[in-house]
């Protein structure tokens, strides 16, 4: 059973770094085609993508965020942590991590992406002083 | 940057009745390896996203039957052949084929239950 948590502060001031970590059970991301992603979505609008680890510690961000954001992650503690730099009231959003996977046929060959298959409940941080 | 475009926003129906949602993208979603990235979901009120379909048409495990997914190049439909009070939400397309590489979600429909 594929579990993630985002755990983080809940109210940041504008231009501090948030640090979020999501920690996560039922896979290991050293598991070939396994990704943990995150995703926001500020209060009653749409979700925009943020950034997203492979298991062989490929990076990938939103290129309108690429400069504030840093994916890392620890394989032995099943974590992965997302920093945002210069956080600004717009910033404000329920921020989620997200389980991805590529799946493959029986000869061990690429075939597709699941995308995002499992999603954490989301952590709401709100950027006021 | 691709922008996905989904209609309508909101539709309301009735139990029993079908219901479309379309989803066009600015460019064609066919990927060089023959694949299209087009993914549905659905965000129930008060929880996340749950993945409906992948690739466009491959239901996830344990979406029911009623859901389908269909569409190539640049446009798409989600289909719910009979609407069920647990159907209510939002439902989002989301693309991954865009170089630079990056996930892009549309905006949104929500259903509600008439």
């Amino acid at each position: 059973q594929i579990t993630l948590k985002e755990s983080g502060p809940t109210l940041v001031k504008p231009t501090q770094t948030l640090t979020l970590t999501c920690t996560f059970s039922g896979f290991s991301l050293s598991t070939s085609g396994v990704g943990v992603g995150w995703i926001r979505q500020p209060p009653g609008k749409a979700l925009e993508w943020l950034a997203l680890i492979y298991w062989d510690d490929d990076k990938r961000y939103s290129p309108s965020l690429k400069s504030r954001l840093t994916i890392t992650k620890d394989t032995s503690k099943n974590q992965v942590v997302l920093t945002m730099t210069n956080m600004d009231p717009v910033d404000t959003a329920t921020y989620y991590c997200a389980h991805s996977r590529y799946y493959y046929d029986s000869s061990g060959y690429y075939v597709g992406s699941l995308g995002f298959d499992y999603w954490g409940q989301g952590t709401l941080v709100t950027v006021s002083s | 940057d691709i922008v996905m475009t989904q209609t309508p926003l909101s539709l309301s129906v009735t139990p029993g009745q079908p219901a479309s949602i379309s989803c066009k993208s600015s460019q064609s979603l066919l990927h060089s390896d023959g694949k299209t990235y087009l993914y549905w979901y659905l965000q129930k009120p008060g929880q996340p996203p749950q993945l409906l379909i992948y690739e466009v048409s491959n239901r996830f495990s344990g979406v029911p039957d009623r859901f389908s997914g269909s569409g190539s190049g640049t446009d798409f439909t989600l289909k719910i052949s009979r609407v069920e009070a647990e159907d209510v939400g939002v439902y989002y397309c989301m693309q991954s084929i865009q170089l630079p590489f990056m996930y892009t979600f549309g905006q949104g429909t929500k259903l509600e239950i008439k």
